[in-house]
């Protein structure tokens, strides 16, 4: 049974930092790409980032391109989202998902709170 | 607003049929599959139906999928007051090379 729990998710203060993390497992992790998907309070789904199999590739939504960084460690079946110089807007559920063949969010971790307030 | 449009709510009666679309371009499901999502209320989104038209092990065949040019939509038969949820469409944009979700419907039975 494929398992993502995500941990990390806290209050920060604009401007700071937080590092979310994805423990996964029930799959070969490193044959699949990752991704971080978002939800503000009473808002929709928003994806964030993807990370392919290896790590070699990655890809941002504009909203946080430069500011965040995905990554993972396959020798710990681990997924990382490094998220820097937050901005309210940021305050949401983060998700993490395994990805399927052609792209599409198989399976869901059960989400981990970033509140970014002063 | 969602590149991807979707209705904000729908609903229907016990036991009846609804459908749920999802409008979007050539960028994105004009050239690429559909996925749908279901998220009930307090928890995680769960995929219900994903190339367009497939179903994962486990969901039951009152949920169908289907795609026609630039526009894909969500069939729900059958329904229960269990099935009322957030419904989402996602997709690939290979113009933004984004990810994109709908903007997401509500589903009411009532």
């Amino acid at each position: 049974e494929v398992q993502l729990l995500e941990s990390g998710g806290g209050v920060a203060q604009p401007g700071g930092s937080l590092r979310l993390s994805c423990a996964a497992s029930g799959f070969t992790y490193s044959t699949y790409a990752m991704s971080w998907v978002r939800q503000a309070p009473g808002k929709g789904l928003e994806w964030v980032s993807t990370i392919s199999g290896s790590g070699a590739n990655t890809y941002y939504a504009d909203s946080v391109k430069g500011r965040f960084t995905i990554s993972r460690d396959n020798s710990k079946n681990t997924l990382y989202l490094q998220m820097n110089s937050l901005i309210v807007e940021d305050t949401a559920v983060y998700y993490c998902t395994k990805v399927g063949p052609s792209s599409f969010q198989d399976n869901w971790g059960q989400g981990t709170l970033v509140t970014v307030s002063s | 607003q969602s590149v991807l449009t979707q209705p904000p709510s729908v609903s229907a009666a016990p036991g009846q049929k609804v459908t749920i679309s999802c409008s979007g371009s050539n960028s994105n499901i004009g050239n690429n599959y559909v996925s749908w999502y279901q998220q009930l209320p307090g928890t995680a989104p769960k995929l219900l139906i994903y190339d367009n038209n497939k179903r994962p092990s486990g969901i039951p065949d009152r949920f169908s999928g289907s795609k026609s040019g630039t526009s894909a939509t969500l069939g729900i038969t059958g329904l229960q007051t269990g099935d009322e949820a957030a419904y989402y469409c996602g997709t690939w944009d290979s113009s933004l090379y984004s990810w994109l979700f709908g903007g997401g419907t509500k589903l009411t039975v009532l």
